[in-house]
């Protein structure tokens, strides 16, 4: 048990539509990345955010946005889907700025199939 | 730019075997070296880190070397369980930001009895 929890498990939806990916870090977690693990690949960083602000980018245009609340929850939002975009998200979380000396702990992710 | 290489699966190893995943890596910096695990099921879980040039990380019986001169960081097992079974993911993540992993794309291990 990590507790970082990501809803909902699995996700079914059609091109060009938006969704929006949730989760839940552990109290005094002030940092969440998201990652999007298609299949057969490792995880690809999308973006971090520390205290609210994005701190950080992947290679990823942007329609993926998201938001980190002071409640310690955070959202992924993707506009304009692709069937690209079907993968696993992975949703991390830890309490300090950097991955270095602090650990990360990973949600079990979102399936999301774009069909 | 930064990157992983990890060796191809899937393993498949009987119950008390030796275990040994190649990762090497590609920095621009100076990184810290990672395997992570992912049982069935289950999040990406931190199995064991290295922060600079010969550091040993080890973990319930898993040990992996940061080596510099041949940018890796093989995973090694003297004798693997059944309970092993899971993906393991080399990553590395650079000194100077140490805002995002780079992960290999994961190597999956069967161990039967």
């Amino acid at each position: 048990e990590t507790g970082v929890t990501q809803s909902p498990t699995h996700l079914i939806k059609t091109r060009g539509q938006q969704v929006t990916l949730r989760c839940s870090s552990q109290s005094g977690h002030n940092t969440v990345s998201w990652y999007q693990q298609a299949l057969g690949q490792g995880p690809q960083f999308i973006f971090q955010y520390y205290r609210e602000e994005e701190n950080g980018r992947g290679n990823f245009p942007p329609r993926f946005s998201g938001l980190q609340f002071p409640n310690y929850s955070s959202e992924l939002n993707v506009n304009a889907l692709e069937l690209d975009d079907s993968a696993l998200y992975l949703c991390a979380s830890s309490s300090g700025q950097t991955i270095l000396n602090t650990e990360a702990f990973f949600g079990q992710g979102t399936r999301l199939t774009v069909v | 730019g930064d990157s992983v290489t990890q060796m191809e699966g899937p393993v498949t190893l009987s119950e008390e075997a030796f275990l040994t995943i190649n990762c090497t890596y590609t920095a621009t910096g100076y990184p810290s070296l990672f395997w992570y695990v992912q049982y069935p099921g289950e999040g990406l879980q931190l199995l064991l880190k290295a922060t600079k040039a010969d550091d040993k990380g080890s973990n319930k019986g898993f040990e992996a070397t940061y080596r510099k001169e041949t940018t890796s960081f093989h995973l090694e097992k003297g004798s693997v369980q059944v309970s092993d079974s899971a993906v393991y993911f080399c990553a590395l993540s650079e000194s100077n930001t140490g805002n995002q992993f780079y992960f290999g794309t994961g190597t999956s291990l069967t161990v039967i009895p």
